[in-house]
């Protein structure tokens, strides 16, 4: 059973950081494109970043780029999103998922909160 | 970037009624287009993907089709646990979703 498990959510003040993490079981990780996706509450879908099975490619929507930073362990069966400088406006529930001709699986969610 | 406009922004509608959504692109993204619904605390489902193409396991009443700049979600005959909110995603390019959609039981 593919499970996509996130984790690293909480209350960040605004310039802070966090290291969100997406734990992967199921299904061979290092073949697939994963992505992470945020919704602001009461929001619509947006997409923030993807990576590439082996990590040699990156792209980022333009509200994050230079501040975010999307990465993977294929060893460890993990997706990450370090997101420095936050803003309040990055406050969302964040979303990895796997990425082959739509977005098929999706975790659970976790909380990012930027609030002084 | 490439827009996604999707309307209408919600609709309300009786049990068995045929309930269509549509999503037009700002640019032709062939049939790079997919359909999620997305039910209140929840993540969002794959319902559609390739504008057409049913995922596995989703009730044959949802469909899609379309292509190029104009695409459009049918429920062919609602239902009351389809009351969610429906996305289009573009994936021609960078992806990018629609506004969403909002159904309600009239």
């Amino acid at each position: 059973e593919v499970q996509l498990v996130e984790s690293g959510g909480g209350l960040v003040q605004p310039g802070g950081s966090l290291r969100l993490s997406c734990a992967a079981s199921g299904f061979t990780f290092s073949s697939y494109w994963m992505s992470w996706v945020r919704q602001a509450p009461g929001k619509g879908l947006e997409w923030v970043a993807n990576i590439k099975q082996d990590g040699s490619e990156k792209y980022y929507v333009d509200s994050v780029k230079g501040r975010f930073t999307i990465s993977r362990d294929n060893a460890k069966n993990s997706l990450y999103l370090q997101m420095n400088s936050l803003r309040a406006e990055d406050t969302a529930v964040y979303y990895c998922a796997r990425d082959l001709s739509g977005y098929g699986y999706w975790g659970q969610g976790t909380l990012v909160t930027v609030s002084s | 970037d490439i827009q996604m406009t999707q309307s209408p922004s919600s609709l309300s509608a009786s049990v068995g009624d045929r309930v269509t959504i549509t999503c037009q692109a700002s640019q032709d993204i062939s049939n790079y287009l997919n359909w999620y619904q997305q039910k209140p605390g929840k993540a969002p489902k794959l319902l559609i993907y390739d504008a057409s193409n049913l995922e596995t396991g989703v009730p044959s009443r949802f469909s899609g089709s379309g292509s190029g700049t104009d695409f459009t979600f049918t429920i062919s005959s609602l239902q009351p646990e389809d009351i969610a909110t429906y996305y289009c995603q573009q994936y021609d390019n960078l992806p990018t979703f629609g506004g969403g959609t909002k159904v309600e039981i009239k």
